[in-house]
């Protein structure tokens, strides 16, 4: 069974403070990792997608880092606004699985201004 | 660029209606579409893949003569909920994919009650 867990559940930051949530993904099979950002009654923007291991992307004030041999990826957002407010989820990709994405829980983020 | 639309966003129907539920991308070619569904404080599930022009994959433990899946168009997927029952009341929500790129795209979901 392929397992994707995201720590932690909720978060509440001041505006300006930066933050960082984990996502942890069975490394076995690894292909790639998504992380999507869903604010309510909005449909999840696609953030991230990737595929090497020590890779690093970057968007904005949100970064992302990816370690495919332990199987987690560190979500970090800098100087966190309230318009940051969003549930971010993590999917995993791996080639064993029927080729889909499994997907985690999310972890709720509320930036208070 | 890469929208993808979804309707209705609710609705409300009695137990042993039909509903349909319409996904469609606005500014690109949707190979593959994905059909999800989501219970309160779980993740989502995925129920099943299609392809245009070809019948969807569902997922094990997804009736499909329940769950009726069509993509017959690279722009439009609909999925028909048949005979629903009060424990068919969830979240729905629509994903696309362009050929082999790897984004999928999300509509903004549908809920869907069922009294």
């Amino acid at each position: 069974i392929l397992n994707v867990e995201q720590s932690p559940q909720s978060l509440h930051v001041q505006e300006g403070d930066s933050t960082n949530f984990t996502c942890s993904f069975p490394s076995s099979n690894f292909y790639a990792l998504h992380w999507y950002r869903w604010e309510t009654a909005k449909s999840p923007e696609a953030l991230f997608v990737m595929t090497l291991n020590g890779d690093e992307k970057k968007k904005g004030r949100i970064s992302a880092t990816l370690n495919t041999k332990e199987g987690y990826s560190y979500l970090y957002i800098k100087g966190s606004q309230p318009e940051d407010s969003a549930t971010y989820l993590c999917a995993s990709y791996n080639a064993g699985n029927n080729r889909k994405l499994i997907w985690g829980l999310g972890t709720s983020l509320a930036v208070n201004p | 660029g890469a929208v993808v639309s979804q309707h209705p966003s609710w609705v409300i129907c009695k137990s042993g209606t039909s509903v349909k539920i319409e996904c469609r991308s606005l500014d690109f070619q949707a190979t593959t579409m994905f059909w999800y569904r989501q219970f309160p404080k779980q993740s989502l599930m995925l129920m099943a893949t299609s392809n245009e022009g070809s019948k969807a994959t569902y997922e094990q433990g997804v009736e499909k003569d329940k769950f009726l899946i069509n993509h017959a168009s690279l722009t439009l997927s609909t999925l028909t909920v048949t005979s629903a029952h009060p424990e068919d009341s969830s979240f729905y929500i629509c994903s696309a994919r362009e050929g082999t790129r790897r984004e999928q795209y999300f509509g903004p979901g549908t809920r869907l009650t069922v009294t």
